[in-house]
Formats: C-alpha cells, structure tokens, sequence
C-alpha cells in the first residue's frame, strides 16, 4: 500500500489568483493521479503526473488551467491558475502501484474561490 | 453522458441487515470494476474489485456481482455495521479509462 499526503487540507482564495497543491507519497510510485470532485459530483481525472515529462491531460482540463509538475516519483505539485469559484472543488491525488487498478488517494485539498 | 451511473444517490438500512448498492455502466469495453469507500474528509479507499472475467469476488462482508449482459454490478454488504456509513463509488476501468460513478451514500442505522 502507500500513505499519501496532500497540502494545503483547504484554502480559501480570490478570484484571479493561483493556487498549488502538493502531494507527497511515503514511497516511490509509477503513477500519480490528480482528481478534482465539484460539489455533489462524482471524482472526474484531471491528468495523469509522469515524472520527467509533461503531465497527461484528460479531455476538457488543459495544462495551461492545471500545470502539473512530477520532480521525482514520491512527489508532485498540481497548481489551479487564475481561479474562479466554478474551480471551487476538492482536488485530490492518488498513487497508483500498478496502474489504474490500485490507486491509493490523498486526502483531499478542498478549494473554495471567492 | 455519464459512462458509469449509480441510480441511488443515498440508502438507508438497518444495523445487521444487508445492504445492496447498485451501479450500472454503459460501455461494454469496460473489463475491471472497483468499489471505493469515502468518509468526509478523507480520499477515498480501495474496498474490492471484479474482473470482467468473473461474476462474483467475495472478501469477508462485502461481495460484488457482475452481470456483463445487463452491464451491472452491485455490492453486498452483509451484515451492515454502523462503520460503513459513507459514500461508496463505482469504478470502471479499460486500458487508460477509468471513470467514476456519482457515488451512494449509505447510511446504517443502529
């Protein structure tokens, strides 16, 4: 298994501003996820964090909104650019020992924008 | 269009007795299914999973059942315990798509 750690746990922003959020495993991992749950949703895949190059990006989230950056394999930072309060979410991440099959999450950083 | 549907946005039942969540999937490509566990607060956690090649996985109180025809599973809890309150997803998986369903709150009364 692996324990993950999320910071900030929340944070209250304006509008405008950026927000990153760190995700730090306790061991080293092939993949890392980020996921955001808006209210009353389901989790929805933002992208995929490979380490050493550029992250993975699902269909409707761009690189531009949600730069992701995989220093190393226990470590990766998702930043939310130029909020809005449609942003206002929980984001977390997760590892993934074998792929998607066995992902452990964080828990959760919860975004609220104002 | 959601791929992966949980009809039941919250179930209620009794201490000892069972509870069935349900979870109904569209694209018949999917070949793995998992189930995740989430309190408040916390992300959420690996419960069980299925392969498409099987129709039922057992471990200890919980069971899944996979019907491919129907494209649906659902998850037995069997006796619920009041420490299984919480919202459960659905998860399917093939290749690199993996999606979640919207999540059933379940709620056991003591």
């Amino acid at each position: 298994s692996a324990v993950i750690s999320q910071k900030p746990s929340r944070d209250i922003c304006q509008r405008g501003t950026s927000l990153t959020i760190q995700c730090q495993v306790d061991s080293q991992v092939t993949m890392m996820f980020w996921y955001r749950q808006q209210p009353g949703q389901s989790l929805t895949l933002i992208a995929t964090a490979n380490q050493g190059s550029e992250a993975t990006y699902e269909s409707g989230f761009v690189i531009d909104k949600f730069p992701i950056s995989r220093p190393n394999l226990t470590f990766s930072t998702l930043t939310v650019s130029n909020m809005s309060p449609e942003d206002s979410s929980i984001y977390l991440c997760s590892a993934g020992l074998t792929g998607y099959s066995e992902q452990y999450f964080g828990p959760g950083t919860r975004l609220t924008v104002t | 269009d959601q791929q992966v549907k949980q009809n039941s946005p919250s179930l209620s039942v009794q201490e000892g007795r069972i509870s069935i969540l349900n979870c109904d999937y569209t694209n018949s490509m999917f070949d793995y299914f998992l189930w995740y566990k989430k309190y408040p607060a916390e992300g959420p956690t690996f419960l069980i999973s299925i392969s498409s090649i099987k129709d039922k996985n057992e471990d200890g109180r919980f069971t899944v059942f996979l019907n491919k025809s129907a494209k649906h599973l659902s998850l037995h809890i069997v006796p619920s315990q009041p420490g299984d309150s919480a919202v459960y997803f659905c998860a399917a998986l093939y290749g690199q798509n993996f999606v979640f369903g919207p999540g059933t709150r379940l709620s056991v009364l003591p």
